[in-house]
């Protein structure tokens, strides 16, 4: 079965790079996405990256995949407090044919000011 | 156009009684998913509707059941509560089925069981 894999925690300063690692175990994972949990909130969509892809950036974001090594990172430049939430990353695979995602555990980001 | 809405946001029961979850998905779409979220377990898919037809479920007991309605407004039910089903449900909702489609979350309704 699917199994994602996240560090739990990350602390930072205002204003440098955070990078947020995340390693899955599916080959056949398609899509792996980004979300973001702001607390009592529920999930926000940052960015997702089709597997034949090796970056996106969206702004601030960059997502790195290394498919070899079933490794995906997000990195957050400049951070701001704002920043500070529970990062999930997530596999779908387009063989399952439905939409259901398999999460990581989430890693809490606390940005110090 | 607005998003995701559940209701109730908070939800308080004892052991054994049974509750609905209401979702409304996104003006336009047509699947909508539902996860559990614990503090132990983490999130965890339920089930997926699409055009009123359960698509794919997660490894969640028989007294998890939902549907969809035709204007795509989906309910989950718990029957015969239990302590371990305290936890924040999650409806998402996207555009269409299958892999790759983006998934827009509400923000919750969190079920507290006494």
């Amino acid at each position: 079965g699917e199994d994602v894999e996240q560090s739990l925690f990350l602390s930072v300063r205002e204003g440098d790079s955070s990078v947020i690692n995340c390693t899955y175990t599916d080959s056949s994972s398609t899509y792996l996405y980004w979300y973001k949990q702001e607390p009592g909130a529920g999930l926000q969509l940052l960015t997702y990256i089709f597997s034949n892809m090796d970056m996106k950036q969206d702004q601030r974001l960059t997502v790195l995949l290394n498919k070899k090594d079933k490794h995906l990172s997000l990195r957050i430049a400049d951070t701001q407090t704002g920043d500070s939430a529970i990062y999930f990353c997530a596999e779908s695979g387009v063989e399952t044919g439905a939409n259901n995602l398999f999460f990581g555990t989430g890693t809490r980001l606390t940005v110090i000011p | 156009k607005a998003g995701v809405t559940q209701t109730p946001r908070y939800l308080i029961k004892t052991r054994g009684q049974q509750v609905t979850l209401s979702c409304s998905p996104i003006s336009g779409h047509r699947s909508v998913s539902w996860y559990q979220q614990t503090p132990g377990q983490g999130l965890q898919f339920l089930f997926e509707y699409f055009s009123e037809t359960q698509r794919n479920k997660g490894n969640f007991p028989g007294r998890f059941s939902g549907r969809q309605f035709s204007n795509s407004r989906s309910e989950m039910n718990v029957s015969t509560l239990e302590l371990g089903d305290s936890a924040l449900y999650l409806c998402a909702s996207s555009l269409r089925q299958g892999g790759g489609n983006e998934q827009f979350f509400g923000p919750g309704t969190r079920l507290t069981v006494l």
